[in-house]
């Protein structure tokens, strides 16, 4: 059984590169949410997909970052212009449609973004 | 003011020490809690659901108390597999986003 799916595992840029991180959720699974994490912070909330749509994309730290889920299920994350202060592990997760409270988030192994 | 805010420690302990975390919210609408642990350069995994009545699993024990908005941890009896990061998880502003605390180190010692 496959879990949630992050490419790639790392990548090293240079500051003002455009960056693509890639989500392949549990299959059937309609909420993905995407968080960056720095070392010994917790993850920080991005955006969190219902379907295809963002349903909340508060977290967005500015209009550099934007993802998307055309399809409802994989995910990409892109970063335009990156900035040394991005660099972090971004960690993409998914749930079935209701967390309620048993819910679960699923975690894939994140992405280490490196911005030289 | 975080949403979420936990003691970073780090809490050492040597085995079989009883040990507590505490984590404060800020939304008082939130209706989901949880706890997930963390081990290093590894990511998130849920240890349990917080429920209002308070729950426990094993050696693991949570509690809530809505009018404090607080949130706690007890784990009884511990391990040097209870080594690891622990991270208070609330809902936030939505109904199934999800907001984490800075998470409260754990080293259990021989």
């Amino acid at each position: 059984g496959a879990g949630v799916s992050q490419t790639p595992s790392n990548k090293v840029t240079e500051k003002g590169k455009y960056v693509e991180l890639r989500c392949d959720p549990i299959s059937g699974h309609t909420a993905l949410y995407w968080y960056r994490q720095s070392l010994g912070q917790g993850p920080e909330f991005l955006i969190y997909f219902q379907g295809t749509g963002a349903a909340d994309d508060s977290g967005l730290p500015n209009d550099r970052f934007f993802a998307v889920r055309p399809e409802g299920s994989v995910s990409t994350l892109k970063i335009q212009r990156t900035e040394r202060g991005d660099s972090a592990v971004y960690l993409c997760a998914s749930s079935s449609s209701t967390l309620g409270p048993t819910g679960e988030l699923f975690f894939g192994e994140g992405s280490r973004l490196t911005v030289l | 003011r975080k949403e979420v805010e936990q003691d970073p420690g780090p809490f050492n302990v040597p085995e079989g020490a009883t040990v507590a975390f505490n984590c404060t919210y800020s939304n008082s609408a939130s209706q989901s809690f949880f706890w997930y642990r963390q081990d290093c350069r590894k990511e998130p995994k849920l240890l349990m659901s917080v429920y209002s009545s308070g729950n426990e699993d094993g050696r693991f024990t949570a509690q809530l108390n809505r009018a404090s908005q607080y949130i706690s941890l007890l784990i009884r009896d511990s391990k040097l597999s209870d080594s690891a990061t622990y991270l208070c998880v609330v809902n936030g502003y939505n109904n199934n986003d999800m907001r984490f605390g800075a998470g409260t180190r754990l080293t259990v010692k021989p």
